[in-house]
């Protein structure tokens, strides 16, 4: 069974500071990789992913992501925080039509 | 971009009542839809696919017989709690899968609707 893992449940962070929220996947098959982030009582807005190609992956609102096969690991980044940044944000695995989710990180942007 | 929408964005019913829940694909057509539903811990749950003109496929431990789907045409599907009771309060969200040129289909996600039953 393909699973995801986000070993970090809240994460509190200064304004303009870098953050990096984790997520592992375990997969033996090909994965397609992806990053949501959810504000309360709203959908999910993708934010990057992962499908082939370079593994340093550019999303909206400045974030990145890389993919790293050997660690199977796609670690999700931002140089500088804003207080807009604030919010849940959840990372996906998906093999070919369904999607495993992790349990999610909130990001929490102190002033 | 492709949008998907649900209605309602929130419903409030008593316990034993039906609630029904939209997902429509606004700008593409989706052979197949998802209902996922997001538990307190926040974690969200698939609980069926929805293919159109057939019957839906659960997974383990959803009742089918309790979330009922409907997938009539290639731009709605719709997830009908019965007899609905506290336990199915939650969030539940939807996502439309949009048939791509390459190897993978990428899924769109509705908004959510939040159910909370009395």
């Amino acid at each position: 069974a393909q699973s995801v893992t986000q070993l970090d449940s809240q994460v509190p962070v200064f304004e303009e500071a870098p953050v990096e929220l984790r997520c592992n996947y375990s997969s033996s098959v090909s994965v397609y990789l992806f990053w949501y982030v959810q504000y309360p009582n709203q959908g999910l807005q993708l934010l990057l992913k992962y499908l082939s190609g370079s593994t340093l992956v550019k999303g909206i609102n400045g974030f990145e992501a890389e993919f790293n096969k050997s660690q199977t690991s796609f670690h999700l980044r931002k140089p500088s925080v804003h207080i807009s940044d604030t919010a849940e944000y959840f990372c996906a695995a998906n093999t070919g039509n369904q999607f495993y989710f992790g349990t999610g990180t909130s990001l929490t942007v102190i002033p | 971009g492709a949008v998907v929408s649900q209605h309602p964005s929130r419903v409030i019913c008593k316990s034993g009542t039906s609630v029904k829940i939209e997902c429509r694909s606004l700008d593409f057509q989706a052979t197949t839809m998802f209902w996922y539903r997001q538990f307190p811990k926040k974690s969200l749950m698939l609980m069926a696919t929805s293919n159109e003109g057939s019957k839906a496929t659960y997974e383990q431990g959803v009742e089918k017989d309790k979330f009922l789907i409907n997938h009539a045409s290639l731009t709605l599907s719709t997830l009908t709690v019965t007899s609905a009771h506290p336990e199915d309060s939650s969030f539940y969200i939807c996502s439309a899968e949009r048939t791509g040129t390459g190897t993978f289909n990428e899924q769109f996600f509705g908004p959510g609707t939040r159910l909370t039953v009395l």
